[in-house]
């Protein structure tokens, strides 16, 4: 089966740094990506790894190894705003895409 | 920015009904995503389009089809509706080939009733 492990739920207070982590079991990776959801919106693509290693994209940044079958996600600073859910997901061939169950940050005052 | 276009926004239908949902991705885009979405759940995907011809299944039913046309557009058809297929349907765009970013449209809810 084909499988993305990540926490349910995650709580932080503003200003602070939060690591989201994906573990996955898929037939096929072509590549790890992670996508933001507000409640009643749609996915919002953060970012892509193809490659081991860390892509950093403003307070965002991505970390993958292949061998370990395993990326996270983190945030710094941490708004009010980036409560939201967060969702890993594996392109396993072609253009099939795989979405992890989702993490739902809560972000504290 | 031109972003993906969804219609309708919402939709309600009753049992055994069809639906026909439609996507119109970011102009020069040439890859079309649909996903379904239950409360509380991930997107599920269900099948996907590279230069208007089917390019991989997902977990769609077979009450379902889906093409894309020469303007690019698709279109998600849906037969013999039940009360399950209510939820989320998303369609996402994209340009940079398999696993690069996906552009979401802002989705059509269904309702079942």
């Amino acid at each position: 089966g084909q499988s993305l492990e990540q926490p349910s739920e995650v709580t932080a207070v503003e200003g602070a740094i939060v690591q989201i982590n994906c573990t996955y079991q898929t037939s096929g990776f072509y590549g790890l990506s992670w996508y933001q959801q507000h409640d009643g919106g749609a996915p919002t693509f953060l970012s892509y790894n193809a490659l081991d290693g860390l892509e950093e994209t403003g307070r965002f940044s991505s970390f993958l190894s292949r061998s370990d079958s395993y990326g996270y996600l983190l945030l710094q600073e941490l708004q009010m705003k980036d409560s939201a859910s967060y969702f890993c997901a594996v392109n396993t061939g072609g253009f099939k895409t795989i979405f992890g169950a989702g993490t739902r940050l809560f972000v504290k005052a | 920015a031109a972003g993906v276009i969804q219609s309708p926004r919402h939709l309600i239908k009753e049992k055994r009904e069809t639906a026909t949902l439609k996507c119109y991705p970011i102009p020069r885009h040439d890859t079309v995503y649909w996903y379904q979405q239950g409360p509380g759940q991930d997107p599920q995907f269900l099948i996907s389009f590279y230069e208007k011809m089917q390019s991989d299944k997902g977990s769609i039913p077979d009450r379902f089809s889906a093409q894309q046309f020469s303007d690019y557009h698709s279109e998600l058809n849906m037969s013999s509706l039940e009360l399950g297929d209510s939820a989320l349907y998303f369609c996402a765009s994209s340009s940079q080939g398999p696993g690069g970013p996906q552009h979401f449209g802002d989705g059509t809810r269904l309702s079942i009733l």
